[in-house]
């Protein structure tokens, strides 16, 4: 099955740091979508890429989809500890409608 | 409802009962997703609805495990005879469409088996 897998599984920064976590699958996925979750929380959705080779920012963050639409990146610039939380790749694939998620990213951010 | 809503919120529960968790997705939305998530652990995709499609239940991780969605709009997923690997956050989202839009988590069910 769709399986997609995400490094690091955990991040320690100093705050003002950049932090970048990678998302591959397996197979490839008509669109990729970013969550955080803060600490207690649930996911909460940051944006989705759709097409082959897609960059897009929000401020301090910028998503990549690769070509192949097989893999996907989230960097961020100047961390700061309102960053903090677990960051989740999600993969649809093709024919399928289920969301299938990472294990995440935790970044955490020492002042 | 302005957001998925899922209860209960907490539940505790003896080893080898039943036990029944609720979503009410956002109002209109087609697709409905349970997940599983344990401590400090990534998001385990249990079953998908899709309007009136069969249900995607190949993340359904037992004979135990089962969920129906009335009328395309509310779900609940069943664990039978509770085992303490089941304790954990389990997670209903759901979006408009099954392609290419958000999904909008709930709160989560925190489920404890003693």
């Amino acid at each position: 099955g769709q399986q997609v897998m995400q490094i690091p599984q955990y991040q320690h920064v100093q705050e003002g740091e950049d932090f970048t976590t990678y998302c591959n699958s397996s197979t490839t996925l008509s669109n990729i979508q970013w969550y955080k979750q803060r600490p207690g929380g649930h996911p909460v959705f940051l944006i989705q890429l759709v097409k082959s080779g897609e960059v897009k920012k929000q401020k301090r963050l910028t998503f990549q989809f690769g070509e192949a639409k097989k893999n996907s990146s989230l960097h961020i610039t100047a961390t700061q500890t309102t960053d903090v939380g677990t960051y989740f790749c999600a993969g649809m694939g093709g024919s399928q409608g289920n969301l299938i998620f990472g294990k995440g990213t935790k970044l955490s951010v020492k002042p | 409802g302005a957001g998925v809503s899922q209860s209960p919120s907490n539940k505790v529960t003896e080893k080898g009962k039943d036990v029944e968790l609720r979503c009410d997705p956002i109002s209109g939305h087609t697709a409905l997703y349970w997940y599983r998530q344990s401590l400090g652990q990534g998001l385990e995709f249990l079953i998908y609805f899709q309007g009136n499609s069969a249900p995607d239940k190949s993340g359904l991780p037992s004979d135990r495990f089962s969920a129906e969605r009335t009328g395309g709009s509310v779900s609940t997923l069943t664990i039978q005879r509770t085992q303490q690997e089941d304790s954990a956050v389990y997670l209903c989202a759901s979006s408009l469409v099954w392609q290419n839009t958000e999904a909008f988590f709930g709160q989560g069910t925190r489920l404890t088996v003693v």
